[in-house]
């Protein structure tokens, strides 16, 4: 039973660049969420995704997009990349709009330079 | 949501039972508090939830106070591979799903 898997594990960009993560959901699940996490921090929501909708959203600017398939695989688009947005990107996946904990995946580390 | 302290940082002796306390004190009746724990290089993993009774399961045990102010998680027999940053989150369920706030969580060390 695969689990939550995300592409690339590390990635390096330039300031200005934009970036394409992707996410994979556990088997059976149908929600992602995308998180953000600076060195030493915890994760910060982003958004979460279901039924191809985006359903909630965080603190963050628009600059963060994101898209849901209908294999309910999922991707994070940021654009304009700034020094800051160097972090760990997190996805986690959940099955609908319950109370069902949620599977992370091992991140994708963002280095912009 | 409610927000939640923890203390930055425990240590414990491999063997011994992990006792991890979180403050709630502004908690809602409808309110779950969920504890995950994260390992270096790793995503987030969940351990456990609760409402009002206790919980256990095959990872740990989850005592919520009957004011529902506090709550421990306690792990039975701590092992090496059980150190982490351990995450008490409280959270409503939404109509739309729901987002967890993290918090900087609690550094558990278990030590030979």
């Amino acid at each position: 039973d695969a689990g939550v898997t995300q592409s690339p594990t590390h990635l390096i960009k330039t300031r200005g660049q934009q970036v394409t993560l992707r996410c994979s959901p556990k088997s059976g699940h149908d929600t992602v969420s995308w998180y953000q996490q600076a060195l030493g921090q915890g994760p910060q929501f982003i958004f979460q995704y279901y039924e191809e909708e985006e359903r909630q959203r965080g603190n963050f600017p628009d600059r963060f997009s994101g898209h849901q398939f209908p294999n309910y695989s999922s991707e994070l688009n940021v654009n304009a990349l700034l020094l800051g947005d160097s972090a760990l990107y997190l996805c986690a996946s959940s099955l609908g709009e319950t109370n069902s904990p949620l599977h992370f995946g091992n991140g994708t580390r963002l280095t912009v330079t | 949501d409610a927000k939640t302290t923890q203390p930055p940082s425990m240590d414990c002796a491999e063997g011994r039972a992990a006792n991890l306390p979180c403050n709630h004190s502004t908690i809602s009746g409808n309110e779950y508090v969920y504890w995950y724990r994260q390992i270096h290089s790793q995503g987030p993993q969940y351990i456990i939830h609760g409402l009002k009774n206790n919980e256990t399961n095959e990872m740990a045990s989850l005592i919520i106070t009957e004011d529902r102010k506090s709550s421990t998680l306690i792990l039975p027999h701590a092992t090496l591979r059980d150190t982490a940053v351990y995450y008490c989150i409280v959270r409503v369920a939404r109509n739309s799903g729901y987002a967890l706030n993290f918090g900087k969580g609690t550094s558990l060390l278990v030590t030979p």
